[in-house]
């Protein structure tokens, strides 16, 4: 399978915390893109990293990439109850137009 | 502004009956169009990808089809459900290759 895997499959923290969230993927890319769920609600595109990219920031997001592990990491600061959601990172299968979207990881920010 | 419309919310239908879910996108031409399905708490596993009008790619062997009978238009249909052929689907669609995908907000079906 191309999936990927997010690690941890589920965190819980306290309202102010960081949230670290870690990607896993099989293939090369052209980039890499995470995405938040909402329960039961569609997916809503949060940032995309390049290939040739290193580290961007969003806000309070920040997403790095390690091309030779074939990894990637989103820290969310100062977390709110309002985080409170799924996270899914997703690369392009290089060559193709195919989004694989990792495993997820449900994120609980406490108030 | 670009929208996709994903309907119905919420679907149940008994095993062997057919199925037909429409995802509609506006605001945009051309757009590459793609169906997911989510298990309950899992991740997304791509189940059909267009990328032209009657071009449909099929990831998975299904009891599912797909169709894009319409630049903006993509039906996912079944001539008879399974059990296993419950759970959330979802329509995207992206203007480029290897740029952000937009999604609809999903159908929910259980097979009973």
């Amino acid at each position: 399978s191309q999936q990927g895997e997010e690690d941890p499959q589920a965190l819980s923290i306290q309202e102010g915390e960081n949230a670290t969230m870690n990607c896993s993927y099989k293939t090369s890319i052209n980039n890499l893109q995470w995405y938040r769920q909402n329960s039961g609600r569609g997916l809503v595109h949060l940032i995309l990293i390049r290939s040739n990219e290193r580290e961007k920031h969003s806000g309070r997001l920040r997403v790095t990439l390690d091309t030779s592990k074939k990894s990637s990491s989103l820290l969310i600061t100062a977390s709110r109850a309002a985080d409170t959601a799924s996270y899914f990172c997703a690369t392009d299968a290089s060559g193709t137009y195919k989004y694989i979207f990792g495993t997820g990881t449900r994120l609980k920010v406490l108030a | 502004s670009q929208t996709i419309h994903q309907w119905p919310a919420t679907l149940v239908q008994p095993v062997g009956s057919p199925l037909s879910l429409e995802c509609t996108v506006e605001g945009t031409s051309n757009p590459n169009l793609y169906w997911y399905r989510q298990a309950a708490g899992r991740g997304l596993q791509l189940l059909f990808y267009s990328v032209g009008i009657g071009q449909i790619s099929s990831e998975v062997p299904q009891n599912l089809s797909a169709s894009r009978p319409q630049d903006r238009q993509f039906i996912l249909s079944s001539k008879k459900l399974l059990l296993s052929d419950s759970g959330f689907y979802l329509c995207a669609w992206s203007h480029l290759r290897n740029t952000e995908a937009f999604f609809g907000q999903g159908t929910r079906l259980t097979v009973v």
